[in-house]
């Protein structure tokens, strides 16, 4: 059984930049969830996504949102990227809003 | 405000020792927890998790202890191997474990020399 898949492995961004991450859940799994692990700062949630909707959302600007599709797989956006929005970004997902979450490897977002 | 705390940022053990990873919370709502091992370059890995109802769980050479009356959690790793080296993260939920997010600790690093 595949895990969760995410692309790309690594991003380069400039300042003010926008930047797109995708997640594929495992197969069966309907929610999809979005993290970031800043340098220092642990794993910090961001969004939340299942059956096509926003379920709960982390305390982050506005300027960080993201989509889920029909096959459930996810699209996180961020936009007018800033320095410190480099961070490792983990997509994680589950069953409907159930535990475990199964984790991707992750996209480095570097911020330039 | 951290709501789970790893306080120990690094441990090392002998191979075949027992590894003990400790974590705190403060907000009572927690009622899921769970622990993950993440090498570099990979994303967490789940290993264990406990409700809030049980104070023990136990999967093979993995044991997670609950004490809720001290907001304290630990995992137990007996024996340890060296293949257990990694970053161990305490992880809590809301909502009897159907909820959605996630608040991480900031890890532990385990190294098991062999």
């Amino acid at each position: 059984e595949a895990g969760v898949t995410q692309s790309p492995t690594h991003l380069i961004k400039t300042r003010g930049q926008q930047a797109t991450l995708r997640c594929s859940p495992i197969s069966g799994h309907t929610s999809v969830y979005w993290y970031q692990q800043a340098l220092g700062l642990g794993l910090q949630f961001l969004l939340w996504y299942d059956e096509g909707e926003e379920r709960n959302r982390g305390n982050f600007p506005p300027r960080f949102s993201g989509r889920q599709f029909p096959n459930y797989s996810s699209e996180l956006n961020v936009n007018a990227l800033e320095l410190e929005d480099s961070a490792l970004y983990l997509c994680a997902s589950s069953p409907r809003g159930g535990q475990p979450q199964h984790f991707g490897d992750g996209t480095r977002l570097s911020i330039l | 405000d951290q709501q789970v705390k790893q306080n120990s940022p690094s441990l090392s053990v002998q191979e075949g020792r027992i590894s003990i990873l400790n974590c705190d919370y403060t907000n009572s709502m927690f009622d899921y927890f769970l622990w993950y091992k993440k090498y570099p370059a990979e994303g967490p890995t789940f290993l264990i998790s406990i409700s809030s109802i049980k104070d023990k769980n136990e999967d093979g050479r993995f044991t997670v202890f609950l004490n809720k009356s001290a907001k304290h959690l630990s995992l137990h790793i007996v024996p340890s191997q060296p293949g257990d080296s990694a970053v161990y993260f305490c992880a809590a939920s809301e909502g009897g474990g159907s909820n959605y997010k996630l608040t991480f600790g900031k890890g532990t690093l385990l190294t098991v020399n062999p």
